[in-house]
Order: C-alpha cells, then structure tokens, then sequence
C-alpha cells in the first residue's frame, strides 16, 4: 500500500502567492496532522484532524488552513505565502487502534518561498 | 519553546553501543516516543514508553523515568544503516506529540 502520499515534492514559491500541499492516505486512519521541521526545531504541529470534518488548531498555525472533507484527504493552503514559510512539510496520520503516538509520516514536501 | 532537550550530535563506532539521552519538563504526560529519521526521508517510529522502565525491540531499547523527566535510547551493535537522526517526543495532556530538535548519530567504520 501508498501508505501516505505527499504533493509535491518540492515547490519554489514566490512571495504573496497561493500553495496547497496535498495529502492523501489510504489506510483509513482517523487523525491526520501537518507538521514543520526547520533546522535545528524539533517538528512543530500545524494543524490537526481527529476524524473527518474536524480540524484544531497545533503550535504554529498562522498563515496556514486545512480542511478534512473525508478520511483519506488533509490539505493545508498557504493563502499568502512568506519567506518564514520555508521550511519541509511533513504529512502524518495515526490509527486510535494502535500504538498511541505512533504517526506514519508521508515522504514530505520541500517548499521555498521567495 | 519545547521542555524537552537531547544532543545535538553523537559519533559512535560500527558494532559499538550508543546511548541517546532525552530530558523533559511537562506538566502532563502520556507517553514517550523515538522516531528514527534518515536525512531526506521521513520519520518512522522505533519505540514508546508510558510506564516507568526499559523496553527492549531487538538491537534497540528505550527507558523511561517519569519522576526524573528522563529517557535514553540505547543501540546496540551499531551498523552503518543506523547513521541518522533520532527523535524524541512525549505526548502531552492534549495527546498531541512535542518534539525534541533530534539527535544526528554519525556511525564511523
């Protein structure tokens, strides 16, 4: 199986421009999350979703918005991107029925803002 | 920022053992985790503790002291392939991870 599906890879932004890194899973987990990981930061929560149609607020979500319309689906737009927006990406989920704290992370999305 | 510290960066020798030590300060807590991290590549989870102790996966095993904020991960008979970054979490009140910068573990032949 895909397990966690990111896109894309890596993006090269201009300042003030518009970005949606999408994220999709195919193993029907729960709770979904967007994190950053910076240089020397540990990863840092984004948003979150416990279950479809739910969205909350993580450590660092301003100049970010998600939505969770099904299970599989967690995309997080940028409305108005800024050069402190540089940074990796990184979608995870978690299934409640297993290990709790043990995230399946997707292969992360490298994105530049100019 | 984040209660929770570890090394920036450890060198060990292939076929030798290497600790990895973590501290944290959290007023609530559910667990502890240890993600590995290849460069470029994402997280995977080796190893949790929720209760005080040593949890033992093979080569790799994780203590936990909940009354000291304290946890180590121990690696045992080091190969190349384990030349990465490790990651501590603990997961707080809300259940949501806090994530240590991570340690790089260099392994030299």
């Amino acid at each position: 199986t895909a397990g966690i599906t990111q896109a894309p890879t890596s993006q090269i932004l201009a300042a003030g421009r518009s970005m949606t890194l999408r994220c999709t899973q195919d193993m029907r987990h729960n709770a979904m999350y967007w994190y950053r990981q910076d240089l020397g930061l540990g990863l840092r929560l984004i948003h979150y979703s416990n279950t479809a149609g739910t969205t909350g607020k993580g450590e660092v979500p301003d100049g970010y918005s998600v939505s969770r319309a099904n299970t599989d689906d967690f995309p997080l737009t940028l409305a108005s991107a800024v050069p402190s927006q540089t940074s990796v990406y990184f979608c995870a989920s978690s299934d409640g029925s297993g290990v709790a704290g043990e995230l399946f992370f997707g292969e992360g999305s490298r994105l530049t803002v100019l | 920022g984040q209660n929770i510290d570890q090394p920036t960066e450890m060198t060990a020798t292939e076929g030798a053992i290497v600790q990895i030590n973590c501290t944290y300060q959290t007023s609530g807590f559910n667990g502890l985790f240890w993600y590995q991290q290849h460069a470029g590549e994402a997280p995977t989870f080796l190893s949790n503790n929720v209760l005080d102790g040593l949890e033992e996966k093979g080569r790799i095993s994780s203590f936990l002291s909940r009354s000291k904020g304290y946890s180590y991960l121990l690696l045992k008979e080091l190969q190349m392939k384990d030349s990465a970054s490790y990651l501590c979490s603990y997961m707080d009140s809300n259940y949501q991870l806090i994530w240590g910068a991570g340690t790089k573990l260099i392994i030299k032949p």
